[in-house]
């Protein structure tokens, strides 16, 4: 079964430090990996995803993600956070192409970043 | 930007009544997926479809909920009947198969009094 474990619950960076969340999945293929981010009474909005290829893959609002293989991790960074950053981010697994488990996404508990001025 | 629509956005019921949530699909888009978010279980996937056909409702408790895609511009989650330990903002998303990658709606945040 897939799984996503975030280990920061919460995180505090001060504005226009640099960001990272950790995100650590347990897939027994190569899974396809996603971060979301979540304002409050909102929904999940996405932030990029990794299929194949390139593992530094580029997102909006200026995040990025590495995939590293070895280290079953699938962090996300910002160089500069910005005070419209504070939000819910969430890493999420999921499995690649139409097979009988589909492409259901597993979910991460989420980390929940605050911005100080 | 093309959007899933959730309705209602809130919704304040009694135990014991009946709850349906709406979600409208991109167009396009054959695959629709219901989560539950709360602060204790986090997101939890219900249920999803492929083409309208259920493909996965094991997250469901079979016995009060039920999701159906009657059309591919509608699907439906319903409880019934409702009990306070339902009270959470269920979200709907929907995607275009292979990769994921799904786009979420607003949610309709549920209050079972």
């Amino acid at each position: 079964a897939q799984s996503v474990t975030q280990p920061d619950i919460h995180i505090t960076v001060s504005e226009g430090a640099s960001l990272e969340l950790r995100c650590n999945y347990s897939y027994g293929a190569t899974p396809y990996l996603f971060w979301y981010v979540q304002s409050p009474g909102q929904g999940l909005q996405l932030l990029l995803k990794y299929f194949s290829g390139d593992t530094l893959v580029q997102g909006i609002k200026g995040f990025e993600a590495e995939f590293k293989r070895s280290q079953s991790s699938f962090n996300l960074r910002k160089p500069s956070v910005h005070w419209s950053d504070a939000a819910e981010y969430f890493c999420a697994v999921g499995a690649g192409g139409l097979t009988g488990g589909g492409n259901k996404l597993t979910f991460g508990t989420g980390t929940q970043l605050k911005v100080e001025l | 930007d093309a959007r899933v629509t959730q309705t209602p956005r809130d919704k304040v019921t009694e135990m014991g009544q009946e709850v349906t949530m709406r979600c409208q699909p991109i167009l396009g888009h054959n695959t629709v997926f219901w989560y539950r978010q709360t602060m204790m279980q986090g997101l939890e996937l219900l249920a999803y479809f492929r083409n309208r056909a259920p493909l996965d409702d094991s997250g469901m408790p079979k016995d009060r909920f039920s999701a159906e895609m009657p059309d591919a511009t509608l699907a439906t989650l319903k409880i019934q009947p409702s009990e306070p330990r339902d009270s959470a903002v269920y979200f709907c998303a929907s995607g275009s198969g292979t990769g994921g990658g799904y786009t979420f709606g607003s949610g309709t945040r549920l209050t079972v009094v």
